[in-house]
């Protein structure tokens, strides 16, 4: 069965600095995997994810992130962060037509 | 982009009573759609994959006799907490995810239920 780790509960950066938040997975063959943002109280929105070819993936608000086979690895990277990147951060993993499996979530929060 | 609908985005109600919660694809056809749990500072769980036109799959852990799914159409699934608790409050999220390959799935606002 498909699995996500995410090892970073809650994480603080400064405004501009740059940001990874890490992402895990176990899964039998090639995954579907996923970032969503959350803010509290809303739901989720997609950020980018990655299906197959190319494993730098970009996605939308300024956001990437690089698909490693060999790490088993999805981390999410932003250059220079900004006050609204405040959030919950969700990494997910799914197979094709079937439910996904989310991580635990990083919380992140932007000093200013 | 695709959208799902969520309603209600909140709702109060007392306990031993019944709450239906709709989720609707409104620009594309799902014929599966899934059901989370979400509490408070913490991550999504699944709750059951809702499949059209049969009965839903639940996971395990899940009384499926307390969270009624029905998945009637191809654009609606509802969720009915049933003779609800105080325990019961969290926040539900439904998602649906279009047919064919290589498709992600499209999220709902979220119901925040509270029992009181």
């Amino acid at each position: 069965a498909q699995s996500v780790t995410q090892p970073d509960i809650h994480i603080t950066v400064s405004e501009g600095a740059s940001l990874e938040l890490r992402c895990n997975y176990s899964y039998g063959a090639t995954p579907y995997l996923f970032w969503y943002v959350q803010s509290p109280g809303q739901g989720l929105q997609l950020l980018l994810k990655y299906f197959s070819g190319d494993t730098l993936v970009q996605g939308i608000k300024g956001f990437e992130a690089e698909f490693k086979r060999s790490q088993s690895s999805f981390n999410l990277r932003k250059p220079s962060v900004h006050w609204s990147d405040a959030a919950e951060y969700f990494c997910a993993v799914g197979a094709r037509n079937n439910d996904m499996r989310f991580g635990a979530g990083t919380r992140l929060t932007v000093k200013p | 982009g695709a959208v799902v609908s969520q309603h209600p985005s909140w709702v109060i109600c007392k306990s031993g009573t019944s709450v239906k919660i709709e989720c609707r694809s409104l620009d594309f056809q799902a014929t599966t759609m899934f059901w989370y749990r979400q509490f408070p500072k913490q991550s999504l769980m699944l709750m059951a994959t809702s499949n059209e036109g049969s009965k839903a799959t639940y996971e395990q852990g899940v009384e499926k006799d307390k969270f009624l799914i029905n998945h009637a159409s191809l654009t609606l699934s509802t969720l009915t907490v049933t003779s609800a608790h105080p325990e019961d409050s969290s926040f539900y999220i439904c998602s649906a995810r279009k047919t064919g390959p290589n498709t992600e799935a499209f999220f709902g606002q979220g119901t925040r239920l509270t029992v009181v």
